[in-house]
């Protein structure tokens, strides 16, 4: 596998469910970000992990919690979403330098989740 | 806050014209960087042009170019001898210099016709 990895590719669930999407970085990465891809909206940025610490957090309901155990792996756990939930989930690694250049972002492929 | 704007949603081409997207952003940062991405219809989002301010020089990739004019805060793509690969939706987004936060246009659905 390279580059950026998500799992599952299509998610549907009731608004009880307990889910959790998967998003894995082949690229030696140290920052991961996951962003929600509604339709005719711009991306929104949901959650930022640097060095496996969160250092964003965009006013996310928290029926959303993320989790990063390492630098290569990142996780969005799903607990009673909302039918307005339903949307493309698009995980993201970049790699930050000691001197915080900005680098650009490498996307992985995306979870279709649709709540019912 | 920086907001960036994609005045297009839709747009088409002939296959090997030329075709710009405009893109305009709003910041009173001097020091940033700005992106182009592609997201053809299998989703994956992959980077086709980036530019830093700092830079005068207009960047270039391959049949790629930007129109980047720093005072007008516009950021426009020209995609040359289009292709049909190039179907796709294109998002130009915005970056602060050390910062993780991007922002994304609401994108522009490029239609590249045989």
């Amino acid at each position: 596998e390279t580059g950026v990895t998500q799992t599952p590719r299509h998610l549907v669930m009731g608004m009880t469910n307990k889910k959790s999407l998967k998003c894995e970085q082949h690229l030696g990465h140290n920052a991961m970000y996951w962003y929600k891809q509604s339709a005719k909206k711009p991306l929104e940025l949901m959650f930022v992990y640097s060095l496996e610490e969160r250092v964003e957090n965009n006013s996310v309901p928290s029926r959303f919690s993320p989790e990063c155990p390492n630098s290569s792996h990142l996780f969005l756990h799903l607990h009673t979403l909302q039918p307005e939930d339903s949307a493309l989930y698009l995980c993201a690694s970049s790699q930050e330098g000691l001197a915080l250049t900005t680098s650009e972002q490498f996307f992985g492929p995306g979870t279709r989740l649709t709540v019912l | 806050a920086q907001t960036v704007t994609q005045s297009q949603p839709e747009m088409s081409v002939q296959e090997a014209e030329t075709v710009t997207l405009s893109c305009t952003y709003d910041t009173s940062e001097n020091n940033y960087y700005l992106f182009w991405y592609k997201q053809p219809p299998s989703r994956q989002m992959i980077l086709v042009i980036r530019q830093e301010a700092y830079k005068q020089q207009n960047a270039t990739e391959n049949r790629f170019s930007v129109n980047f004019q720093k005072a007008a805060k516009s950021f426009s793509l020209k995609i040359s001898d289009s292709q049909l690969g190039d179907t796709a939706m294109y998002f130009c987004a915005f970056m602060k210099h050390n910062n993780n936060d991007m922002r994304f246009g609401a994108g522009t659905r490029l239609t590249v016709k045989p």
